[in-house]
C-alpha cells in the first residue's frame, strides 16, 4: 500500500527557515516525479514545486522561486522541501503528491495520483 | 501562465442529484486537465485525470468530459461523501501546473 507522510512542519517567523520531510513507502519510490502543493487557510490549492525521478527536471513556483529548494533521496525514499526567507504568504499545509507520468498512445499527463496527508507551516511574528 | 477558472465557486444539491461543475482555461490545453476532491480536513484525491479517465477505484458515478478551454465534471447521483471542494488542475506543457479556484458542492 502506498504511504506518504510530511513531517517538518511549525511555527516560524518572518525570514526563518523549515525543512520538510515526505518519508514514502509501497512503491518505487525512484521511478516517480514528485511534487509539493500547498494550500493556504481557508484558500484553494496551490503547486510549489516539482522534481523528476532523477533530479534531472526540477520546477518552482514563481512565488517560491530563489527562496525553496527541492530534493530526494532515492536511497532512503524521502522527498525534501528547504524553506528559506519565509513569508505571512507561506502561510498553510503543504502536501507531498506522486506524479506517476500517465501516458496514453500520444501524451504523458503530469498528475497528482497519491497525496500525503500535510504538515501545517505558520508564518507569524 | 495558463488561468483556470471554474463556476459555480459553490452549489447545494441532494443526494441523488445530478451536479456539473465547468472548468475554463485561458487558452487551449487539449486534455491536459484532471480533476480532484477534497473532502474537508483531508487531502485532495485524483478523480478524473486527461479530462475524461476515471481514476482507478473511484465510482463511476464520476465522468469528466471537454478538451481545449472548456471541461466539465458530472456526478451523476450525489452521495454523502460527496460534499467536499472540488478542484480541476492543468499540466500544459509542464509546470507551472495551476489549479482552479475550486467548487464547494454542499449538500442539501
Amino acid at each position: 500500500e502506498v504511504h506518504m507522510e510530511e513531517s517538518g512542519g511549525g511555527l516560524v517567523k518572518p525570514g526563518g527557515s523549515l525543512r520538510l520531510s515526505c518519508a514514502t513507502s509501497g512503491f518505487t519510490f525512484n521511478s516517480y516525479s514528485m511534487n509539493w502543493v500547498r494550500q493556504a487557510p481557508g484558500k484553494g490549492l496551490e503547486w510549489v514545486s516539482s522534481i523528476s525521478h532523477d533530479t534531472t527536471y526540477i520546477f518552482y513556483a514563481d512565488s517560491v522561486k530563489g527562496r525553496f529548494t527541492v530534493s530526494r533521496d532515492n536511497t532512503k525514499n524521502v522527498l525534501f522541501l528547504e524553506m528559506d526567507n519565509l513569508r505571512a504568504e507561506d502561510t498553510g499545509v503543504y502536501y507531498c503528491a506522486r506524479d506517476p507520468g500517465i501516458c496514453d498512445m500520444t501524451n504523458c499527463y503530469e498528475v497528482f495520483d497519491k497525496w500525503g496527508q500535510g504538515t501545517r507551516v505558520a508564518v507569524s511574528s | 501562465d495558463i488561468q483556470m477558472t471554474q463556476s459555480p465557486s459553490s452549489l447545494s444539491a441532494s443526494v441523488g442529484d445530478r451536479v456539473a461543475i465547468t472548468c475554463r482555461a485561458s487558452q487551449n490545453i487539449n486534455k491536459y486537465l484532471n480533476w480532484y476532491r477534497q473532502q474537508p480536513g483531508k487531502a485532495p484525491e485524483l478523480l478524473i485525470f486527461a479530462a475524461s479517465n476515471l481514476q482507478n477505484g473511484v465510482p463511476p458515478r464520476f465522468s469528466g468530459s471537454g478538451s481545449g478551454t472548456e471541461f466539465i465534471l458530472t456526478i451523476s447521483s450525489l452521495q454523502p461523501e460527496d460534499s467536499a471542494t472540488y478542484y480541476c488542475q492543468q499540466s500544459h506543457n509542464g509546470p507551472p501546473l495551476t489549479f482552479g479556484g475550486g467548487t464547494k458542492v454542499v449538500l442539501k
